[in-house]
């Protein structure tokens, strides 16, 4: 149960698009279709913003997009707003009946 | 609306047990297999265990195998974490967290604002 990889942090300008890598392995990321992706604001509880690599909940921006490419995911961020900044964590299916969390990354919109 | 409401958070010693309890409301909890997920001080996320719809599956993380017992009373809108052999890396803030349907991996698409456990002497 190892932790997914993501980048601490990443920033940029409103109006731009950002991307936030998850790298994972054959036996999680890259063997199902379970990849979620959650903002975390300060103090805030978590919310869902992609599950099943590429769905997006009702009610989430469709700024807010996921992919896959073989072990890693991806989340995009386009139009880039200061509420945006917060925390990202991506989430996978990790084989043998669990589940893994990334590391989490700082999104910062300078 | 939909709520997830934890409680049972407290400062205990390390070896001493605890019971987290999370209550739903707003939807038809019996359909949904529900997650406990926690977050230590200034850290990420970590999954900790899942209990599928009727309570008969139950999965946990290696970090807290033979030492967490997740469990649900469905006719209480109710789920549980019983918290035994408690060790100062258990301290976190502990969220409840619901899947989107009665599939367990999926992820989490409703979360409480989450209860604090600390361990310590």
């Amino acid at each position: 149960q190892s932790a997914l990889t993501q980048p601490a942090s990443v920033s940029g300008s409103p109006g731009q698009s950002i991307s936030i890598s998850c790298t994972g392995t054959s036996s999680d990321v890259g063997s199902h279709n379970l990849v979620s992706w959650y903002q975390q604001h300060p103090g805030k509880a978590p919310q869902l913003m992609i599950y099943m690599d590429t769905k997006r909940p009702s009610g989430v921006s469709n700024r807010f997009s996921g992919s896959k490419s073989g072990d890693t995911a991806s989340l995009t961020i386009s139009g880039l707003q200061v509420e945006d900044e917060a925390d990202y964590y991506c989430c996978s299916y990790g084989g043998s009946n669990t589940l893994v969390f990334g590391g989490g990354t700082k999104l910062t919109v300078l | 609306q939909v709520h997830l409401v934890e409680s049972g958070g407290n400062v205990v010693q390390p070896g001493r047990s605890l019971r987290l309890s999370c209550v739903a409301s707003g939807f038809t909890f019996s359909i949904h297999a529900m997650h406990w997920v926690r977050q230590a001080p200034g850290k990420g996320l970590e999954w900790v265990a899942v209990t599928s719809s009727d309570g008969s599956n139950r999965q946990y993380a290696d970090s807290v195998k033979g030492r967490f017992t997740i469990s649900r009373d469905n006719s209480k809108k109710t789920l549980y974490l019983q918290m035994n052999s408690l060790r100062v890396e258990d301290t976190a803030v502990y969220h409840c967290a619901r899947s989107p349907s009665g599939y367990e991996w999926y992820g989490m698409d409703v979360w409480g604002q989450g209860t604090t456990v600390t361990v310590s002497s």
